[in-house]
């Protein structure tokens, strides 16, 4: 299948400040792109989505921005919480199946 | 509303042995994905289904297959197992097929280890 990847395997920021997330992907065809939080011991949990359609989509606290220009994907988390602290992996869909990135794993420090 | 549930949690097999992981999804949904996690792949996407019928396939060998049943719940199979097959297996629901724009929920997985 065509790869997801991310830039960043680690990131580690402080309390309150804001995190920007990485992906890169692959495969222009993909239209709709979403990322998910992973706690340990826990499966993926949907942060936000957005279609291809769209450059920017906000939820609460986050906001996802997609280039495809460049075929670049961000997630970002404003006010970042100590409980943010996860890994965090984009996903693509092309034609029905989902190709997801190897994660970034978000450090938030007190 | 119960969310995914996947059973067991955890499975320790020996080489060359088979086995069976069960996930039941949320209520209502028909769409059950299944993905296998290694630390180093990420998530790699091994089938779907809807009303009981395989509707995608990804790039894994014929040992792994799965079905669905009338209720929607799930079964996934490994036959033949290998030492390569531990991972975290790990499956979501969806109301729509292909997860289409729809959002997915995962279970907390079914951690496989081959020894």
């Amino acid at each position: 299948g065509e790869s997801v990847g991310l830039h960043l395997p680690t990131l580690s920021v402080q309390e309150g400040d804001n995190s920007i997330i990485n992906c890169a992907y692959s495969n222009s065809a993909s239209d709709y792109f979403i990322w998910y939080k992973q706690e340990s011991g826990k499966g993926p949990q949907f942060i936000i989505d957005i279609r291809s359609n769209m450059d920017k989509r906000q939820g609460q606290r986050v906001t996802v921005l997609l280039n495809k220009t460049v075929k670049h994907l961000s997630l970002q988390i404003a006010a970042t919480q100590p409980g943010d602290s996860a890994v965090y992996f984009c996903a693509e869909k092309d034609f029905n199946k989902f190709y997801f990135g190897s994660g970034t794993k978000l450090n938030v420090k007190p | 509303k119960a969310g995914v549930t996947q059973t067991p949690r955890y499975l320790i097999k020996t080489r060359g042995q088979q086995v069976t992981l069960s996930c039941s999804p949320i209520s209502g949904h028909r769409s059950v994905s299944w993905y296998q996690q290694t630390p180093g792949q990420g998530l790699q996407f091994l089938f779907e289904y809807f009303s009981e019928t395989q509707r995608n396939k990804g790039n894994f060998p014929g040992r792994f297959s799965g079905r669905q049943f009338s209720n929607s719940r799930s079964e996934m199979n490994v036959s033949t197992l290998e030492l390569g097959d531990s991972a975290l297996y790990l499956c979501a629901s969806s109301l729509a097929a292909g997860m289409m724009d729809t959002e997915a929920f995962f279970g907390q997985g079914t951690r496989l280890t081959v020894v």
